[in-house]
């Protein structure tokens, strides 16, 4: 089957920087994406990486390894809006397949 | 441009009861995706509309829910009857294509059943 595992919590300071993984184990790999969702929130798209690499947009960056089935999600300079759950997907078949997320709690 | 909608926000029911969960897309967008997360556990696909039909429906658990899209603007899924187990948070998406980076989701439904 398709899987995407994720840990369940990882805890940060203010202003620190923090990294979220997600390995994987899919047909058809395409690329991962990763969403953003604050608490009673709409998840909203934060990256796409297709290809091997890290891509950066702003605070946030993201990495894939194809070849180790694993991604990972950077934020820095972290602020308490940050906080929030992310999760990683995978497109197949005009739908997503999700990990369970990770609850970022920072702290001050 | 409005978001997608979705109402009610919360919704609480006892078992054996109905609950219907609406679902309005950003205009224009022939594609419409339901999904569902139960409690601490992965978002997962229900089904998938583009404009009124149904293109994949395999991730509906069972015949106790219903999905409707008529005119193939809002979307509606019912439950009936409900079960304890169909308690999570239920999400709407829409899209003008079919890339996932298009999606757009609303803020759930958070159903419980007691």
């Amino acid at each position: 089957g398709q899987s995407l595992e994720q840990p369940s919590e990882v805890t940060a300071v203010e202003g620190a920087i923090v990294q979220m993984n997600c390995t994987y184990q899919t047909s058809g790999f395409y690329g991962l994406s990763w969403y953003q969702q604050h608490d009673g929130g709409a998840p909203t798209f934060l990256s796409y990486n297709a290809l091997d690499g890290l891509e950066e947009t702003g605070r946030f960056s993201s990495f894939l390894s194809r070849s180790d089935s694993y991604g990972y999600l950077l934020l820095q300079e972290l602020q308490m809006k940050d906080s929030a759950s992310y999760f990683c997907a995978v497109p197949s078949n005009y739908q997503l397949i999700w990990g369970a997320g990770t609850k970022l709690i920072i702290k001050p | 441009e409005a978001g997608v909608t979705q109402f009610p926000s919360h919704s609480v029911i006892e078992k054996g009861q109905t609950v219907t969960l609406r679902c309005d897309p950003i205009s224009g967008h022939d594609n419409l995706y339901w999904y569902r997360r139960v409690m601490g556990k992965e978002i997962k696909f229900l089904l998938h509309f583009v404009k009124e039909s149904k293109q994949d429906e395999s991730g509906m658990p069972n015949n106790r829910f219903l999905a409707e899209r008529t005119g193939g603007t809002y979307s509606t899924l019912k439950v009936q009857p409900a079960e304890l187990e169909d308690s999570g948070v239920y999400f709407c998406a829409s899209s003008q294509g079919t890339g996932y980076r298009s999606y757009t989701f609303g803020s759930g439904t958070r159903l419980t059943v007691v």
